[in-house]
């Protein structure tokens, strides 16, 4: 099946430093990437849908300047947070939508990246 | 506009009891529904979903839901559960004709006790 393959898995990083998360879709070509942010028990929410060759979509109170998503190619999207502070510790997950040729599509997700900003 | 509500951020099970796990949506277009399940610190993994077909879905681990239109539901059952159901569970709904994002509901965390 479809995999997407999610780095790093988790990552320590200082207050005000970058820190760069990989998605790449494996064996298949992701038109569309949805990167989610989850807290602590709590559900995923949307932060933006990024198309391969175009700007990214992000969602209301998501500072795009913070977040920067590429999605350079059909096979990797990358997720960005610029200045990192500790409450933008949390846990990154992408999201690659798929569809073959006989319109059956569908979601693939990444393991998911730990961000802890100290 | 789509969104998912999931009754119930707790449930509890006796090993080998019924499963339940209740999911209601709103769209103002015909859905695409969705189960997926986390396991702590992993990404999601899909269970079942329902794109229009079948209104009674069959997923993995021997996991099933029924979407009902007239109740705007589609609950996920398990006829028997196992310790290693033990998880979090998304209920998540889309536009039909894909290429559209998700939208989670706020989950539910099921417990198995021996």
């Amino acid at each position: 099946g479809a995999v997407v393959s999610q780095h790093p898995s988790w990552v320590i990083c200082k207050s005000g430093t970058s820190v760069k998360i990989e998605c790449r879709s494996l064996d298949f070509q992701a038109t569309t990437m949805f990167w989610y942010r989850q807290f602590p028990k709590q559900s995923l929410m949307l932060m933006a849908t990024s198309n391969e060759g175009s700007k990214a979509t992000y969602e209301q109170g998501v500072e795009k300047d913070k977040f920067l998503i590429n999605h350079a190619s059909l096979t990797l999207s990358t997720l960005t947070v610029t200045s990192a502070h500790p409450e933008d510790s949390s846990f990154y997950i992408c999201s690659a939508y798929s569809r073959d040729g006989n319109f059956n599509y569908g979601y693939t997700f990444g393991s998911g990246t730990r961000l802890t900003v100290v | 506009a789509q969104s998912v509500t999931q009754l119930g951020s707790h449930v509890s099970v006796s090993e080998g009891a019924l499963v339940l796990l209740r999911c209601n949506y709103s769209s103002s277009v015909p859905p695409y529904l969705f189960w997926y399940v986390q396991y702590p610190n992993q990404g999601l993994q899909l269970l079942l979903k329902y794109t229009s077909a079948a209104t009674l879905v069959k997923g993995i681990n021997g996991f099933e839901a029924e979407f009902k239109k007239s109740e705007t539901s589609f609950h996920l059952t398990k006829p028997s559960a196992h310790m290693s159901d033990a998880a979090e569970y998304f209920c998540a709904v889309s536009a039909s004709g894909g290429y559209n994002k998700l939208i989670f509901g706020a989950g539910t965390r099921l417990a198995v006790h021996p």
